[in-house]
């Protein structure tokens, strides 16, 4: 069975810094392109980055761009999100997610129960 | 204010069909690019209910379907339960983003 933990969430203030991370299993981690997700308290689901199966590619949403680095290790299955320069509107359950398939544009399956990230001003 | 939009919530008695509609623009839709659609049970991640406008993964039942014309896209549930009471998201990719979006969400309410 596929599974996602997420991990390194908490409360930081504004201008800090913040390192997720989703330890994986189940699957070979290696061939699968792998994305995070957020989603604010109460609101709706943001995509917010992804990166290719080997790390050579990564994409960012233009509200995290220059902040966040998203970064895989596939030796240790697991994939990371760097989070600095955090603001307030990062406020989020932050979900890792699998995606599916080798095309460039995908869904999303599984994903992990999500970490909290609160920022405070 | 997402490149998706959906209605905010849609209701519906037992065993009734709703639909949910997301429309979408020439940069997703339009260029191509596939509809999929999440179902979030309150205090749960979102789970795959559809992919690539109209495929059900392993184990969703086929009350669920989906379609897709032109710019528009459509979830619709036929026979609704009570245990379909959940927030639906559609998603795409989007080429003026060059990224993923989601609609805002629609909740569902059984009566």
């Amino acid at each position: 069975e596929v599974h996602l933990l997420e991990a390194g969430g908490g409360l930081v203030q504004a201008g800090g810094s913040l390192r997720l991370s989703c330890v994986t299993s189940g699957f070979t981690f290696g061939r699968n392109g792998m994305s995070w997700v957020r989603q604010p308290p109460g609101g709706g689901l943001e995509w917010v980055s992804s990166i290719s199966n080997i790390g050579d590619k990564t994409y960012y949403a233009d509200s995290v761009k220059g902040r966040f680095t998203v970064s895989r290790d596939n030796s240790k299955s697991t994939l990371y999100l760097q989070m600095d320069s955090l603001k307030g509107e990062d406020t989020a359950l932050y979900y890792c997610a699998r995606e599916p398939t080798v095309r460039w544009e995908n869904w999303f399956d599984p994903w992990g129960q999500g970490t909290m990230v609160s920022v405070s001003s | 204010q997402s490149l998706l939009t959906q209605p905010p919530s849609v209701s519906g008695a037992p065993g009734q069909r709703v639909t949910i509609s997301c429309t979408g623009s020439s940069s997703n839709f339009g260029a191509g690019f596939e509809v999929h659609w999440y179902q979030q049970l309150p205090g749960t991640a979102p789970k795959l209910l559809i992919f690539d406008t109209n495929s059900r993964p392993s184990g969703v039942p086929d009350r669920f379907s989906g379609s897709k014309s032109g710019t528009s896209a459509s979830l619709a549930i036929t026979g609704l339960q009570a245990e379909d009471e959940a927030d639906y998201y559609c998603q795409s990719y989007d080429s003026s983003l060059n990224g993923y979006v989601f609609g805002a969400g629609t909740k569902v309410t059984v009566l």
